[in-house]
């Protein structure tokens, strides 16, 4: 079945450094793959998407995902962390087969907390 | 904007009352989703709609609902709520076009339910 993993339910950096929240998916064929971000007590918010037009794709807030087949991976960077983008990340990816083509599997979530 | 709207930010229910959750969307996406999350486990997918009267079941659909009588509104339904379905419950949609603009999901800000 086709699967998203998000490696480390929980990733802690200091304000500056860099960000790496890793994501992989699992399908023969490659899927539209998205990141979200969900801050406490909201909705999820979408970050970027991938779309075959470009591997690294670039998002709001300073965040970019780089896409690589051969990896199967999307993982989601950024050169310097502030402490607002303390949060959960969510790597979605669309489901390629199946009466449900289209909709969304999500990965399990990566917390993100950023100390001073 | 897309502007996805949910009837309740907190909702406290008792065992056995039924529920009803509302969500609203004011872009005229003809795809409407219901999720439900928790910890540790991502979002997982409830029921989902590609136009209206029409549902379809998600990943998880025992013991809830749905209905789909106007094209910007979906209702999940829980007949019977249980304990176990104490959740955050979040609403998405998504338009009728091809590709990735179909599958991406727009949410709306989550419904935390409590059952007592």
């Amino acid at each position: 079945a086709q699967s998203v993993t998000q490696l480390g339910s929980h990733v802690s950096v200091s304000e500056g450094a860099l960000v790496l929240l890793r994501c992989n998916y699992s399908s023969s064929v490659p899927p539209y793959l998205f990141w979200y971000v969900q801050y406490p007590n909201q909705g999820l918010q979408l970050l970027l998407k991938y779309t075959s037009a470009a591997t690294l794709v670039k998002g709001i807030n300073g965040f970019e995902a780089e896409f690589k087949k051969s990896e199967t991976s999307f993982h989601l960077t950024k050169p310097s962390a502030h402490m607002s983008d303390a949060a959960e990340y969510f790597c979605a990816a669309g489901r390629t087969y199946g009466g449900s083509q289209g909709n969304l599997i999500f990965g399990k979530g990566t917390k993100l907390s950023v100390k001073p | 904007d897309v502007k996805v709207t949910q009837s309740s930010r907190y909702l406290v229910k008792r065992t056995g009352e039924k529920v009803f959750l509302e969500c609203v969307q004011d872009m005229d996406h003809e795809n409407m989703f219901w999720y439900r999350q928790d910890p540790g486990l991502g979002l997982r997918l409830i029921y989902f709609s590609y136009d209206v009267k029409m549902k379809e079941k998600g990943d998880i659909p025992e013991g809830y609902s749905v209905s789909r009588e106007k094209k910007e509104r979906f209702s999940l339904i829980l007949e019977s709520a249980s304990t176990n379905q104490t959740s955050m419950y979040l609403c998405a949609s998504s338009p009728k076009l091809s590709g990735v603009k179909r599958t991406a999901q727009y949410f709306g800000p989550g419904t935390r339910l409590l059952v007592l």
